[in-house]
Formats: structure tokens, sequence, C-alpha cells
């Protein structure tokens, strides 16, 4: 069973361009989320999606920023207009179902250098 | 609002025993997980306590007292390769994980 994927593993941009981060969850996986580590920093926790809504995007900034998780498909992350202060690490973890204690599952990551 | 509190960084000497502290508060809990995070690396699971008491898993033991808003990671035996940032996270009433910002461990020879 193969775990998080997620890809690209590093992206450089340059300001003002676009970023698009991919995730595929664990098979049989149908809740995604969306983190953002800065260095030395702890995980913050931006977007909880399920396949074609969004569940809670309230640690997700208002502008430039957005998800999906489309019916088919990887969840995307998608950042418009990169600026330098979005350079990090971006986590996708996967969880089976929201009424479940069960354990996320983390990608390898993506870390987005802004240049 | 919800909080999570680790200290930032501990040291340790290979073979010793440490103890990483997670107080909380939340609203709602169901349940608490300590994780692994190398650096560079992704997070990965170690622990998850929801009844209060001790889990022990090998060198790595979990507790919890939930009256107290509390937690622990108890390392035996350390190893140089222990050396990571131990993240914990509380599992809210909406099935939400709260994290902490990490403790990040330093193991001596």
């Amino acid at each position: 069973n193969a775990g998080v994927m997620q890809n690209p593993r590093h992206l450089v941009r340059r300001r003002g361009q676009e970023a698009r981060l991919r995730c595929s969850p664990m098979k049989g996986h149908s809740h995604v989320y969306w983190y953002r580590q800065l260095p030395e920093e702890g995980l913050k926790f931006m977007v909880y999606l399920q396949k074609e809504n969004i569940i809670d995007e309230s640690g997700m900034p208002k502008e430039r920023f957005s998800a999906e998780f489309p019916k088919e498909g990887p969840s995307i992350l998608r950042i418009q207009q990169v600026v330098r202060g979005d350079s990090a690490a971006y986590f996708c973890a996967s969880s089976p179902r929201l009424d479940s204690q069960e354990t996320q599952y983390f990608g390898p990551g993506t870390r987005l250098l802004v240049l | 609002g919800q909080n999570i509190d680790q200290p930032t960084e501990m040291t340790a000497t290979e073979g010793a025993i440490v103890q990483i502290n997670c107080t909380y508060q939340t609203s709602g809990f169901n349940g608490l997980f300590w994780y692994q995070q190398h650096a560079g690396e992704a997070p990965t699971f170690l622990s998850y306590n929801v009844l209060d008491g001790l889990e022990e898993k090998g060198r790595f033991s979990s507790f919890l007292s939930r009256s107290k808003g509390y937690s622990y990671l108890l390392l035996k035996e350390l190893q140089m390769k222990d050396s990571a940032s131990y993240l914990c996270a509380v599992m809210d009433s909406n099935y939400q994980l709260i994290w902490g910002a990490g403790t990040k461990l330093i193991i001596k020879p």
C-alpha cells in the first residue's frame, strides 16, 4: 500500500509566479490535510478537504492560496503570485475518515523556494 | 483559544532517558498524538493516547493525564538516531489536530 505521495519534492519559483503542489492520499483515505512548516517552526494547519469539498480552510491565507480535491486525481494546493515569505515546506497528510481517531499519515513534503 | 505547549529544545546523552512534556488546552479532546520528525523529513507517527495512563512501545512510552491536560513522551536507551523534533498534537472535538511547535531533541555521545 503506497503511502501519501507528494510532488514535486522541491520547487523553485520567482516572485510573482504560480506554485502548484500535488498530493495523492493513501489508498482508501478520503480526507486530506495541508500544513505549512517554516524552518525551525512547528506545523501550521492550512486546509482540510474531502473529495470535492473544502471542510475547513481556516488556516489558509485569504488571498493567493487555494486548494482543491477533485473527484478524480490528486489534491492540489495552489499559490498564486508567490512571495519570498511563501518559502516553506508544505506537507500533505491523509486519514480514512472524519469521525475517527485515525492517525494522519504524512507525505514527504514539497519544499518551495521563492527567489 | 487552543494551545499546545512543549519545550523548544532538550539535550540528552546517548544511552540515557529523556522525558518530553506537553501541556494542552483545547476545545474538546479526542486523543493525543506524538510524532517524530527528522530534519528535512515528514513527521512519522509514534504514539496515540486517549485514556489516562502509560502506553509502552519498545524504547518509547507515552503518558496521558486528561484531568491535568498533560502528556509526556519517554525515550529510553537513547541512540544518536533519536536526534529529531518531537511533535505533540491533540485532536479536538471536531477531530482536527492541533499541533505544538515541537521539541528539538539533541543527543550527545
